[in-house]
């Protein structure tokens, strides 16, 4: 079962407006990940959120994490055309465990 | 896709046919896996490998096998094709405390 429930799944906006991604899950976690994929291409790990974090930042990505809501985002602030691409969460959950439950993604696409 | 090549790329096979796709990684991981990826689905684990021989199931690991004969490669085979796997076939390496985990370009594989 996908631990992690994206929404929206399809976002659309235009170059230079800010794109916020939502990912949802259910049970505890060791860390939360973000990834992208191009068009025909693999994943790409973006960025990680501990669980005893609440905000990371990474150039344009800015990800917040509340574990007491199982929720997380992803922010791409100033968004660029080459940011078009399917978005995915993906939670660890507990300490030593070595399988990622990814979500089912968000299509993102940036207008010109 | 650095560090690890899938293979074939493309595959079109018949019902009934065995068939093995190939993940080969220069990074040294311990841990590799097989996704599947279908619309509507996101990613899927099908089968993970901990160490050379060593392997365990993931969520949809029926009508496949996998072995790991060496560190560096990572078999995935169905044994008799079925249309239900037409799919999109990622491996990835990974593993570690944090688990972040490094994706091949995929293997796009049609059962006609």
């Amino acid at each position: 079962s996908q631990q992690g429930e994206e929404d929206p799944q399809a976002l659309s906006i235009q170059e230079g407006e800010n794109a916020t991604m939502n990912c949802s899950y259910k049970t505890s976690i060791n860390n939360l990940q973000w990834y992208r994929q191009n068009s025909g291409r693999g994943l790409v790990h973006l960025i990680l959120i501990r669980s005893n974090e609440r905000e990371k930042h990474s150039g344009r990505l800015r990800v917040t994490l509340d574990t007491s809501k199982k929720s997380s985002s992803l922010l791409i602030t100033a968004s660029r055309a080459a940011d078009t691409a399917s978005y995915f969460c993906a939670t660890l959950p507990g300490e030593g465990a070595q399988k990622l439950v990814f979500g089912q993604g968000t299509r993102l696409t940036i207008n010109p | 896709d650095a560090g690890i090549t899938q293979s074939p790329r493309h595959k079109v096979t018949e019902t009934g046919t065995p068939v093995t796709l190939r993940c080969h990684q220069t990074e040294n991981h311990r841990y590799m896996y097989w996704y599947r990826q279908d619309p509507g689905h996101g990613l899927r684990l099908i089968h993970y490998s901990y160490g050379v021989k060593d392997t365990d199931k993931g969520e949809v690991s029926d009508g496949y096998s996998v072995s790991r004969s060496k560190t560096e490669d990572f078999l995935l085979t169905l044994e008799s094709a079925t249309s239900s796997q037409t799919s999109v076939y990622f491996c990835a390496t990974g593993g570690g405390t944090q688990n972040i985990q490094y994706f091949g370009a995929g293997t796009r594989l049609s059962v006609l």
